[in-house]
């Protein structure tokens, strides 16, 4: 089946520097990935929808220049989060979709110190 | 915008019985059901999904049905396993490339 590649599992970082989320689709290409978060005990929130060669589509809400996605091929996807800060600390899951439906990566958690 | 419910937030079974998990959507237009099962720490998995041109679905022990006119759909787990306690995921969406409205996820417990 599809499999979607994340890195890295986990990451912690200091307040106010930025950090980059790679979403890798290793045997299909993918023309769409989709972000989320997760907080605790709680359903996954599409942040946005990145779509290979042209701008993200972010949700209401979610701040584009905070979270910068780049879809520069289709097989990889990156979410930056800039400026990060303790309450971006989240589970952040990326998903792409094949010919089968939606695949999605195992997930990054970010922990802003 | 599509939204979609999920019924109960936890279920605990004992090992062997079942497990009904039960989730409404509000856009007619969906047409594409997908259940995933996420356990702690990783990313969701996919277990069965339906589409709106068929009313049941069967793998294994798994199985999920759906009523359009009631736009509610349901997810069947039968004999259950200590690792299927996991949480669970409803999704629904309008086409293949659109993006997924998630219900709020059922945490599930079988008890050996």
């Amino acid at each position: 089946g599809a499999v979607v590649s994340q890195h890295p599992s986990r990451v912690i970082c200091k307040s106010g520097t930025s950090v980059k989320i790679e979403c890798r689709s290793l045997d299909f290409q993918a023309t769409t990935m989709f972000w989320y978060r997760q907080f605790p005990k709680q359903s996954l929130m599409l942040m946005a929808t990145s779509n290979e060669g042209s701008k993200a589509t972010y949700e209401q809400g979610v701040e584009k220049d905070k979270f910068l996605i780049n879809h520069a091929s289709l097989t990889l996807s990156t979410l930056t989060v800039t400026s990060a800060h303790p309450e971006d600390s989240s589970f952040y899951i990326c998903s792409a979709m094949d010919k089968y439906g939606y695949t999605f990566g195992s997930g990054t958690r970010l922990t802003v110190v | 915008g599509e939204n979609v419910e999920q019924h109960p937030s936890t279920l605990s079974v004992q090992e062997g019985d079942s497990a009904v998990i039960k989730c409404t959507y509000s856009d007619s237009a969906s047409n594409y059901f997908p259940w995933y099962k996420q356990e702690l720490g990783k990313g969701p998995q996919l277990i069965i999904d339906i589409r709106s041109n068929v009313g049941e679905k069967k793998d294994q022990r798994i199985a999920v049905t759906l009523n359009k006119t009631a736009k509610h759909f349901s997810l069947h787990i039968t004999e259950t396993q200590p690792e299927d306690s996991a949480v669970y995921f409803c999704a629904a969406t309008k086409a293949a490339g659109n993006k997924l409205t998630f219900g709020g996820g059922t945490r599930v417990l079988v008890k050996p």
